[in-house]
């Protein structure tokens, strides 16, 4: 069975500062999704970042990147130039690529990241 | 992406008495619906899969008895909570899944806290 591992339970970052959030997984799969999601107070789940394991060059999105490493099973979270609006609950996610009742989400136990002004 | 509603976004019950959330994929046909459970500061935990037209398929150690998912149509599921107690007390989100594009994605509704006196 596939799992998520987050280390952090909390980060702090200043503001404009870069903070790295740190996710491992344990698959025997080769073809597989991997997710970084934001759930802020309003505890609405965003879709951050999305990274193809079957694709060697790191996701981003604005200030948001990824450093996929896939022998390692390493999938960190970057933030750069963190603003207040960043502060929330991250969650790591895996989902195998193989589709049907594979397609559910395996989520890590989170990281909630503040940002200090 | 798309829009995945939920009402009520907060229901106070008695203990004893049935609850049903409604989980609404606005503008995207959802062939699998996802109920999660999340407790403070806690990870979301996976309850049932649905396909639609189908019988739910439970996570271990869920009730399907308890915990009632109809998923009748691609734009429609419902959770109902029956005999409720103070320790389902907990904050119920779904999630919305399909094919979009060629893709599979999965979109969040914004939770419904549920409160059992």
């Amino acid at each position: 069975a596939q799992t998520v591992t987050q280390s952090q339970p909390e980060m702090s970052v200043q503001e404009a500062e870069t903070v790295t959030l740190s996710c491992t997984y344990d698959t025997s799969e080769s073809d597989y999704y991997l997710f970084w999601y934001k759930q802020p107070p309003s505890r609405q789940m965003i879709l951050v970042i999305r990274q193809e394991a079957y694709k060697q060059q790191n996701a981003t999105e604005n200030r948001f990147s990824v450093n996929f490493q896939k022998a390692a099973k390493s999938f960190s979270l970057k933030i750069s130039d963190s603003q207040l609006g960043d502060a929330a609950m991250y969650f790591c996610a895996y989902r195998s690529a193989y589709g049907g009742a594979t397609n559910k989400l395996i989520f890590g136990t989170g990281t909630l990241l503040a940002v200090q002004p | 992406g798309a829009v995945v509603s939920q009402h009520p976004s907060w229901v106070i019950c008695k203990s004893g008495t049935s609850v049903k959330i409604e989980c609404r994929s606005l503008d995207f046909q959802a062939t699998t619906m996802f109920w999660y459970r999340q407790f403070p500061k806690q990870s979301l935990m996976l309850m049932a899969t649905s396909n639609e037209g189908s019988k739910a398929t439970y996570e271990q150690g869920v009730e399907k008895d308890k915990f009632l998912i109809n998923h009748a149509s691609l734009t429609l599921s419902t959770l109902t909570v029956t005999s409720a107690h103070p320790e389902d007390s907990s904050f119920y989100i779904c999630s919305a899944g399909g094919l979009a594009g060629g893709l599979w994605e999965q979109y969040f509704g914004p939770g419904t806290r549920l409160t059992v006196t």
